[in-house]
């Protein structure tokens, strides 16, 4: 089954604003991160939160975690031009397989 | 962080060639990745390489088609063989260390396989 479905699949935002991506999952997990990829390039981990975390910042990311509803949601402030970028929550379960398993991402793109 | 290098980091092949992928990390690492990523799509674990014993495979991915190696802690070769257009992706390596920070998993910059 399909892991880490997220929305929107396309943000189009202005410098300076806020945005914020969602995920969601379906199976138990250990904890879910966060990364940006540019330009089809390789990824850049973001942010990890744990299972038993709600909420993680780090920097203008803000990372929420509701277990009970399986999503998670990614939060950037005052968004830059270079945030331009398609961002990927992945989740590991807790049991079972040690590879991450991807969601479907988020392309954002920041506006000058 | 791990520092991950893969080469090469583009190519284009004609159909029916195979094409082996080679990752370095610059150090010692349990367990490494590979990944497929298809034009626009997100990342799909092709399998897990493991030191010492043969690849594990996801659902979808067989060895004649994706034969990896794992000669030691360092390095690892995905070859993708008798390649068709289909097989045109981004390959991504992966690592992850326990012992260097338990959870998180650390990427490579891929290689860009475009098969004519």
């Amino acid at each position: 089954s399909q892991q880490g479905e997220e929305d929107p699949q396309a943000l189009s935002i202005q410098e300076g604003e806020n945005a914020t991506m969602n995920c969601s999952y379906k199976t138990s997990i250990n904890n879910l991160q966060w990364y940006r990829q540019n330009s089809g390039r390789g990824l850049v981990h973001l942010i990890l939160i744990r299972s038993n975390e709600r909420e993680k910042h780090s920097g203008r990311l803000r990372v929420t975690l509701d277990t009970s509803k399986k999503s998670s949601s990614l939060l950037i402030t005052a968004s830059r031009a270079a945030d331009t970028a398609s961002y990927f929550c992945a989740t590991r379960k807790d049991t079972g397989r040690r590879a991450l398993t991807f969601g479907s991402g988020t392309r954002l793109q920041v506006q000058p | 962080s791990a520092v991950i290098s893969q080469k090469p980091s583009r190519d284009i092949c004609q159909r029916g060639t195979s094409l082996t992928i080679q990752c370095q990390v610059d150090s010692q690492v349990t367990m490494m990745f590979w990944y497929r990523q298809q034009p626009g799509q997100s990342l799909t674990l092709i399998a897990t390489a493991n030191q010492g014993s043969e690849a594990t495979y996801e659902s979808g991915f067989v060895i004649d088609k994706f034969p990896i190696s794992r000669p030691n802690l360092t390095f690892s070769t995905l070859t993708v063989s008798n390649m068709s257009p289909e097989d045109s992706s981004i390959y991504l390596c992966s690592v992850r260390d326990p012992g260097q920070g338990p959870y998180e998993q650390y990427f490579g910059p891929g290689t860009r396989l475009t098969v004519t």
